[in-house]
């Protein structure tokens, strides 16, 4: 079945230092992916998503490309703020449609000022 | 982006009494909804979908007599864990289908304890 692998943390930077969290997939078809984002206390929001090959997501100042070769969506920011701190979540979906995830495991991240 | 609440947020109850947890899309309708159940320091893991007006369909290993999910209308699915132990203890999480943004908005979570 499909699955996400996501790069354990959990992940301490300090501010304005490069972020990134790496995800891969497996998957039989060809899905759609996504970044998820679950401040603290709150319910996951979408952070940016891709529908196929070489795409590129991006939402306040995060990024990641759809990499069918490498079958990556790495999760990429220049410079993180304390306010980023947060868990993210890679999540793909079969048959281009985000009615069914399938989520990696999580990563935290923690940016000290 | 749209909002779906959760209700309530926390909720302690006794070992083996019922505990209703209600999801509600508060600006769009939805005719699918998710219930998600979120271990400490682990991903979602979904539990069943539930459809408006249909019975919900649940996940391989979740035992539907224990977590009964009602989807009554397009606004609404409530979760009940019914007799509950303290493992089911879990942060429960709540999702809305919206076709037209083709996206998944999630509710804030309920924290259950069970003692």
């Amino acid at each position: 079945g499909d699955s996400v692998t996501q790069m354990e943390g959990p992940v301490t930077l300090s501010e304005e230092a490069f972020l990134t969290i790496n995800c891969t997939y497996t998957a039989t078809g060809y899905p759609s992916l996504f970044w998820y984002v679950q401040y603290p206390g709150e319910g996951l929001q979408l952070l940016l998503k891709a529908t196929k090959a070489d795409d590129k997501g991006s939402n306040k100042g995060f990024e990641a490309t759809y990499r069918k070769e490498t079958t990556s969506f790495h999760l990429e920011k220049g410079s993180v703020q304390v306010s980023d701190s947060a868990v993210y979540f890679c999540a793909l979906s079969e048959r281009g449609s985000a009615r069914q995830l399938t989520f990696g495991s999580g990563t935290q991240l923690t940016v000290l000022p | 982006g749209a909002v779906v609440s959760q209700h309530p947020s926390w909720v302690i109850c006794k070992s083996g009494t019922s505990v209703k947890i209600e999801c509600r899309s508060l600006d769009f309708q939805a005719t699918t909804m998710f219930w998600y159940r979120q271990f400490p320091k682990q991903s979602l893991m979904l539990m069943a979908t539930s459809n408006e007006g249909s019975k919900a369909t649940y996940e391989q290993g979740v035992e539907k007599d224990k977590f009964l999910i009602n989807h009554a209308s397009l606004t609404l699915s409530t979760l009940t864990v019914t007799s509950a132990h303290p493992e089911d203890s879990s942060f429960y999480i709540c999702s809305a289908w919206s076709p037209g943004a083709d996206t998944q908005y999630f509710g804030p979570g309920t924290r259950l304890t069970v003692l």
